[in-house]
């Protein structure tokens, strides 16, 4: 496994421009999760997906937000007219249930940083 | 509700041990996580419970009393390399499967 990876890790974008992250879970992981975090706050659910299937979406989030998982394997994440309020880390995770020696748990990518000036 | 809370912020010698807090409030439990990140970095996960007892892992141990919705994260030997947030999270799979997660603790090692 080479891990989760997220691209871009950095992103400084200005008010009303249009933002896409792209994130890679580990292979053979079903699971991908969606996280935003705020500096002293913990990861705050966004959404996910069980293979290509979009199970849930917060309710916190605005129709600003959309993602997708198109394959069942690579994400996107896209924020439509960013807010300076849409500063935050993006993080996404990926798991796996049933496999021997898998409690579930998360795998965290190493996190997309957005800067909206 | 779903509530999880955790101490804001603890302080340790190097060497010392430290114990990090954890209580929740949950609609369904199906185990606890406890994860670790440093500034600027992803979680990493570090323990996994769902029976209640404790579960030792080299310089950390986690332990659950499910009955009191209650968990804390043990950190032996501390080094200044654990100076990190704490997060515990709790895994309900009646939540859609999601975590509900704290708020973190985070913990400055001073030499």
């Amino acid at each position: 496994d080479t891990g989760v990876s997220q691209d871009p890790r950095h992103k400084i974008t200005k008010r009303g421009q249009n933002v896409t992250f792209r994130c890679d879970p580990i292979s053979e992981h079903n699971r991908l999760y969606w996280y935003r975090q705020t500096l002293g706050q913990g990861p705050e659910f966004l959404t996910y997906f069980q293979n290509e299937a979009q199970l849930e979406k917060s309710r916190l989030l605005s129709d600003r937000f959309s993602a997708e998982r198109p394959k069942g394997s690579f994400s996107t994440l896209e924020i439509q007219r960013t807010e300076q309020g849409d500063s935050a880390m993006y993080l996404c995770a990926s798991s796996v249930l049933g496999r021997q020696g898998s409690y579930g748990e998360l795998f965290f990518g190493e996190g997309s940083r957005l800067t909206v000036l | 509700g779903q509530n999880i809370d955790q101490p804001t912020e603890m302080t340790a010698t190097e060497g010392a041990i430290v114990q990090i807090n954890c209580t929740y409030q949950t609609s369904g439990f199906n185990g606890l996580f406890w994860y670790q990140q440093h500034a600027g970095e992803a979680p990493t996960f570090l323990s996994y419970n769902v029976l209640d007892g404790l579960e030792e892992k080299g310089r950390f141990s986690s332990f659950l009393s499910r009955s009191k919705g209650y968990s804390y994260l043990l950190l032996k030997e501390l080094q200044m390399k654990d100076s990190a947030s704490y997060l515990c999270a709790v895994y309900n799979a009646g939540n859609n499967r999601k975590l509900i997660w704290g708020l973190g603790t985070s913990l400055a090692v001073n030499p």
